[in-house]
C-alpha cells in the first residue's frame, strides 16, 4: 500500500527561526496536503498542492509538489510561538474511486520564545 | 458556511458497550473519510464513504466496526463491544469528491473504561 515518510519527527527551534520539513513516497501522487493539529483539535488544511513542481505560499508557509510526484516539502519562515503543534502531510493517489487520503506520521514542531 | 461537525466531542464507555460517532461533513460534500489517532501517533485510515457506499475498507478493523453513510443523515462509525483498545480520538474528514482537499471535524475523543 501507499506509505508516506516525513521527517524529521520532531523539532524544537527558536523563535525567528525558519523550519522545513518533508514527505517522500514510493508511490506517486496527486495531490499533496499540509496540515497542522494543535492539542485536542483537528488537523487543519494550511495547503494544497494539486500539480508536480507547484509552488505554493500561504502567509509564511511555503509548500512545493516534487517533481517525481513523490515527494513535498512544507516551509515555515520566521517563526513564532503559535505555530507549536504537528505538522502532518497527506497525499492523494490515482483519481479513480477507491483513492484515499494518506498521512504521514507528523513533525512534531516547538518553538522556544 | 458550517465545517464538519462531529459529535459527541467525548464519549466513554464501559467495556462490552456500544459506541456510535456522528460525523456531519461540510454543505455539499459527499465523501467521508474516518481516521483513528492514538495518543503521541499519526492518522490511521478507517474507511472511505461515499452517499450510500463504502468505497475503501481496507482500515477498518474485521470485527466490530462498521461503518455507514446514508442518504440523509450523518456519518456514522459503530463500533461494537468496546475493549480498551478502542481508546483512540477518532477524526472524520469531508471532500467534494476523489482527488479534492479534505476538512476535518475536531473529533470524538472515546475513553473504554
Amino acid at each position: 500500500g501507499q506509505q508516506l515518510n516525513q521527517s524529521p519527527q520532531s523539532m524544537f527551534i527558536q523563535e525567528g527561526e525558519d523550519v522545513s520539513m518533508n514527505c517522500t513516497s514510493s508511490s506517486i501522487f496527486n495531490t499533496w496536503l499540509w496540515y497542522k493539529q494543535d492539542p485536542g483539535e483537528g488537523p487543519v488544511l494550511l495547503i494544497a498542492l494539486y500539480k508536480a513542481g507547484e509552488l505554493t505560499s500561504n502567509g509564511r508557509l511555503t509548500a512545493q509538489f516534487g517533481i517525481t510526484r513523490k515527494d513535498s516539502f512544507l516551509n515555515i519562515s520566521a517563526s513564532i510561538p503559535s505555530d507549536v503543534g504537528i505538522y502532518f502531510c497527506a497525499g492523494l493517489g490515482r483519481e479513480t474511486s477507491g483513492s484515499r487520503l494518506t498521512f504521514g506520521e507528523g513533525t512534531q514542531l516547538t518553538v522556544n520564545p | 458556511n458550517a465545517g464538519v461537525m462531529q459529535n459527541p466531542r467525548h464519549l466513554v464507555r464501559r467495556r462490552g458497550q456500544e459506541a456510535r460517532l456522528r460525523c456531519s461533513p461540510m454543505k455539499g460534500h459527499s465523501h467521508v473519510y474516518w481516521y483513528r489517532q492514538l495518543p503521541e501517533e499519526g492518522l490511521k485510515f478507517m474507511v472511505y464513504l461515499q452517499k450510500e457506499n463504502i468505497i475503501d475498507e481496507s482500515g477498518m478493523p474485521k470485527e466490530r466496526f462498521s461503518a455507514e453513510f446514508p442518504k440523509e443523515g450523518p456519518s456514522i462509525l459503530r463500533i461494537q463491544q468496546v475493549v480498551r483498545g478502542d481508546s483512540a480520538a477518532y477524526f472524520c474528514a469531508s471532500s467534494l469528491g476523489t482527488g479534492s482537499e479534505a476538512f476535518f471535524g475536531q473529533g470524538t475523543r472515546l475513553t473504554v473504561v
